[in-house]
């Protein structure tokens, strides 16, 4: 299975709102509601920040939301902080082979 | 407190063995899968392979197969990811992690320990 597709990078304002995209194939992202979202601050461990396409684990802030259309997921984050800079990626359940997939990330920079 | 536990650092040199692990505390280890994720220098997640603690029941991604070795101890609740022989290029980040879900497949990765980087050089 190829990595998803993520922008590389993305800035925003703070405060803005900005997406991410994440671009899979039928046979991932378009076959199963399995798609997470993690932020990994520099220097620091990946974080859940949604799971099963749109659900938040608690703990996390409820401007990040998330969303899935055919084989595309993205992930919106609204009134962006200082502390949303980091890099995002996605990821998906194939149920074959590599059974999970990531994206190659997206650096978010908040100007 | 619920966390996965992983040394900081280690070096070998090319065509050594090499045995990492990951601690399990604050929860009941053979109830969740463990997964391992390699993070190259500067690079993306790669999802190596996944662990059921319950039964040593071993998934490994087609690149990492015959590559690396995944295992638990249930005694002392920890995984493990273990190489034979090491090459430069195994050099990166190793990150373990729990897997969740709420229905019979699928699921997310939650929490994440902290990472152990391996660094391979002669």
């Amino acid at each position: 299975q190829s990595a998803l597709t993520q922008p590389a990078s993305v800035s925003g304002s703070l405060g803005q709102s900005i997406t991410i995209s994440c671009t899979g194939s039928s046979g991932d992202i378009g076959r199963y509601n399995y798609v997470s979202w993690y932020q990994q601050q520099a220097g620091k461990a990946p974080a859940v920040m949604i799971f099963d396409v749109a659900y938040r684990p608690s703990g996390v802030s409820n401007r990040f939301s998330g969303s899935k259309s055919g084989n595309t997921a993205s992930l919106t984050i609204s009134g962006l902080q200082a502390e949303d800079e980091a890099d995002y990626y996605c990821s998906a359940y194939t149920g074959s082979g590599a059974l999970w997939v990531f994206g190659g990330g997206t650096r978010l920079t908040v100007l | 407190e619920l966390q996965l536990v992983q040394a900081g650092a280690e070096v070998r040199k090319p065509g050594e063995s090499l045995k990492i692990s990951c601690k399990s505390d604050g929860y009941s280890f053979t109830t969740y899968w463990i997964v391992w994720v390699r993070q190259m220098p500067g690079k993306g997640l790669e999802w190596m392979g996944i662990i059921n603690p319950s039964d040593s029941n071993t998934k490994y991604s087609p690149p990492f197969q015959g590559q690396v070795t995944i295992s638990v101890d249930k005694s002392i609740t920890t995984a493990y990811l273990q190489w034979s022989s090491l090459k430069a290029s195994d050099t990166a980040i190793y990150y373990c992690a729990r897997r969740l879900l709420t229905g019979d497949r699928g699921g997310w990765f939650d929490p994440w320990g902290q990472g152990t980087l391996v660094i391979v050089s002669s």
